[in-house]
């Protein structure tokens, strides 16, 4: 069976430091992949997906960035934090082409920057 | 444009009683339509989907959600909802007309259901 994992679960960053957040994708090949971020506890933003080693597509213009450097690892980050990028960030997987399109979340990662 | 409503930012029933979580659409081609939950500090987990077929779709924890194509909906529901259902819902739709995003998802805002005791 496939399964997502993201860490860290919980992460206290001060204004201005880096940031890296992993996601590693088991039981599959070739997902795509997707980082979303959730404010308040309500809405999701996407910020990036990907459909192959190296290919991201960002959603928005902000202060992060995402890499694949791997089929099934998709890395979130970020040189300079604000207070801003705190949030609930998610991380998700779906079948390539053929699929039906759903999602299937990660366990989240909380970023508080102070 | 693709796009997702979910007009009820609250709903709130008691233990027991039958359950309607709303949720409209709007797509250029036919929708592959979603519903996900999320516990408090914990990712968004698969309910149903409706992807073609039966409108009436049963999903997880004896949920189930029907497609109505005339109304554009695919309401949530559940005919007993219990305490531990209390959690955040989001309904999600995948557009396959021309020109849409490949596998692209598009959420809600959200609902968040309490069921008292």
């Amino acid at each position: 069976s496939q399964t997502i994992h993201q860490w860290p679960a919980t992460l206290v960053q001060p204004v201005g430091s880096p940031l890296s957040l992993e996601c590693t994708v088991e039981g599959t090949s070739n997902p795509n992949l997707y980082w979303y971020r959730q404010a308040a506890g309500r809405g999701l933003q996407l910020l990036f997906y990907s459909v192959g080693i190296g290919q991201i597509s960002s959603e928005v213009p902000q202060n992060l960035s995402a890499s694949r450097p791997q089929d099934r690892q998709f890395i979130l980050s970020s040189k300079k934090l604000l207070l801003s990028d705190s949030g609930f960030y998610l991380c998700a997987w779906s079948v390539r082409d053929m699929g039906t399109g759903e999602l299937f979340f990660g366990e989240g990662s909380r970023l508080t920057v102070l | 444009a693709q796009s997702v409503a979910q007009p009820e930012d609250q709903v709130n029933v008691a233990e027991g009683n039958p359950l309607t979580v709303k949720c409209t659409y709007s797509v250029s081609g036919n929708p592959y339509l979603f519903w996900y939950v999320q516990y408090p500090n914990r990712g968004l987990q698969f309910l149903l989907k409706y992807i073609t077929g039966d409108n009436l779709v049963k999903g997880s924890y004896g949920f189930e959600a029907e497609f109505n194509k005339s109304q554009t909906s695919f309401h949530l529901k559940k005919p007993s909802a219990l305490v531990s259902d209390s959690a955040l819902y989001f309904c999600a739709v995948r557009d396959t007309g021309r020109g849409s995003t490949l596998g692209r998802l598009y959420f809600g805002r959200g609902t968040q259901l309490t069921v008292w005791p």
